[in-house]
């Protein structure tokens, strides 16, 4: 089993639509949570912390399930501009503060 | 202020063929990373440096990969004897503090194709 996994997509969405992604992981131990976005052919950049009581950002919306072992990220009115990958990201304390990031969930917003 | 710097952007070479891939990461960041990013996947740690020590190479092909970081600034990677897998981006990042503390900030990558 792969240390954390996405659904690669794509999900095609219309703008406006909302739109949520999952990301399991393997490691019960694992500490801190990310989303990361990256753009085609550009580097990953952080987009989100994922907090245990959940978080929102304008349309972003993250959430922690420590005992199912997921984390969701949540778009709302989805924008053209939100086509991207995004990547879910676990840290594993043990180890030196690894960073795992998962293949990426592809996001395609369309008019 | 300044990203991470990466050289060069682009290189392509042989099989077998040797190459390097340099990094600068942001002023007075204490922690650098190298990860491959194949085409579709996700980046993959090769090597975590703390200033000039090594944290986790674990997943560092030791028999063709080097890395060193030697004065706790810049950093270089290097591939020797290249392979057809090794097509990829090769991404550095760093960070102020260790991975679980923050965020980590990626240069642009260096893009290599192994023909």
């Amino acid at each position: 089993r792969k240390e954390v996994e996405q659904d690669p997509g794509p999900f095609n969405v219309p703008e406006g639509a909302t739109v949520a992604f999952n990301c399991t992981y393997s490691n019960s131990a694992s500490q801190s949570f990310f989303w990361y976005r990256q753009d085609c052919r550009k580097e990953p950049k952080l987009l989100m912390s994922v907090y245990s009581s959940g978080n929102e950002d304008g349309r972003f919306t993250a959430q922690l399930n420590r005992a199912s072992q997921y984390i969701s990220l949540l778009i709302r009115d989805s924008k053209l501009s939100d086509s991207a990958t995004y990547l879910c990201v676990v840290n594993h304390r043990g180890g030196g503060n690894k960073l795992t990031f998962g293949t990426g969930t592809q996001l395609k917003v369309e008019l | 202020e300044a990203g991470v710097a990466q050289s060069p952007r682009y290189k392509i070479i042989e099989k077998r063929q040797s190459v390097a891939f340099w990094c600068n990461p942001i002023s007075g960041h204490a922690t650098l990373y190298w990860y491959q990013q194949i085409l579709g996947q996700g980046p993959k740690l090769l090597i975590q440096f703390q200033n000039n020590g090594v944290v986790d190479d674990s997943q560092l092909p030791k028999d063709r990969f080097s890395a060193e970081r030697l004065k706790g600034v810049d950093s270089t990677l290097k591939i020797q004897p290249a392979k057809l897998e090794d097509s990829a981006v090769y991404l550095c990042a760093s960070s102020p503090r260790g991975a679980g503390a923050g965020e980590l900030f990626f240069g642009e990558g260096s893009r290599l194709t192994v023909l």
